[in-house]
């Protein structure tokens, strides 16, 4: 049973650039959750993603950031012209499908570290 | 207002001696799960337990126990008999089941500490 899929573990960008950060969720999940952990910080809710919608994207920044999870293909979320203050570690998980017991647990990725230079 | 605190920001133990980590929610919504993970130095998130508002009966799974209190809005966690191998960052989580469903909310998380 393979986990939560995350690539890249480490990405460098300069100020500038746009990062993309892949995440396929465990098997038989439908649901993708996109978190980012700022030093010294606890997890910070960004992004929760179905196939092909966007449940709420409240966590995260107006501008730059956006996600996406297709009806084929890794979930992804992509920040544009990135900035030193994004750099953070950026995790992803995923559940089954909601209220349904079990399903309440989100099972994380490794985590993608992504440093602006 | 959902939140998590974790009071206790670094504890440091000796090998052997029992430590609890502390956590304290806030949430409205009568209904609500609440989490424990772990990560360790390689940098991952190990989920530990998970626990429903609803079933306040204490769990034990081998050296680690939680003790939820309603009344308190506590879901602290023990390890008994502590390794090294238990260093690491302990973070408790709140998924509300209201508006918010589906985000978990984290504390900030302590980093314990298990000296040989």
């Amino acid at each position: 049973n393979a986990g939560v899929m995350q690539n890249p573990r480490h990405l460098v960008r300069r100020r500038g650039q746009e990062a993309r950060l892949r995440c396929s969720p465990m098997k038989g999940h439908s649901h993708v959750y996109w978190y980012r952990q700022l030093p010294e910080e606890g997890l910070k809710f960004m992004v929760y993603l179905q196939k092909e919608n966007i449940i709420d994207e409240s966590g995260m920044p107006k501008e730059r950031f956006s996600a996406e999870f297709p009806k084929e293909g890794p979930s992804i979320l992509r920040i544009q012209q990135v900035v030193r203050g994004d750099s953070a570690a950026y995790f992803c998980a995923s559940s089954p499908l909601l209220g349904q017991g079990e399903a309440e647990t989100q099972y994380f990725g490794p985590g993608t570290r992504l440093l602006v230079l | 207002a959902q939140k998590v605190t974790q009071a206790q920001t670094e504890i440091s133990v000796v090998e052997k001696e029992d430590v609890t980590l502390d956590c304290v929610y806030e949430t409205r919504d009568t209904t609500y799960y609440l989490f424990w993970y772990k990560q360790p130095p390689s940098g991952e998130l190990v989920f530990l337990i998970r626990r429903n508002s609803f079933d306040e009966q204490n769990e034990i799974s081998g050296r680690y126990s939680w003790n939820f209190q309603k009344s308190t809005s506590s879901f602290n966690f023990t390890i008994t008999a502590s390794q090294v191998v238990d260093s690491a960052v302990y973070f408790c989580a709140l998924s509300p089941r209201g508006s918010t469903l589906g985000r978990l909310y984290f504390g900030r998380g302590t980093q314990l500490t298990v000296w040989p």
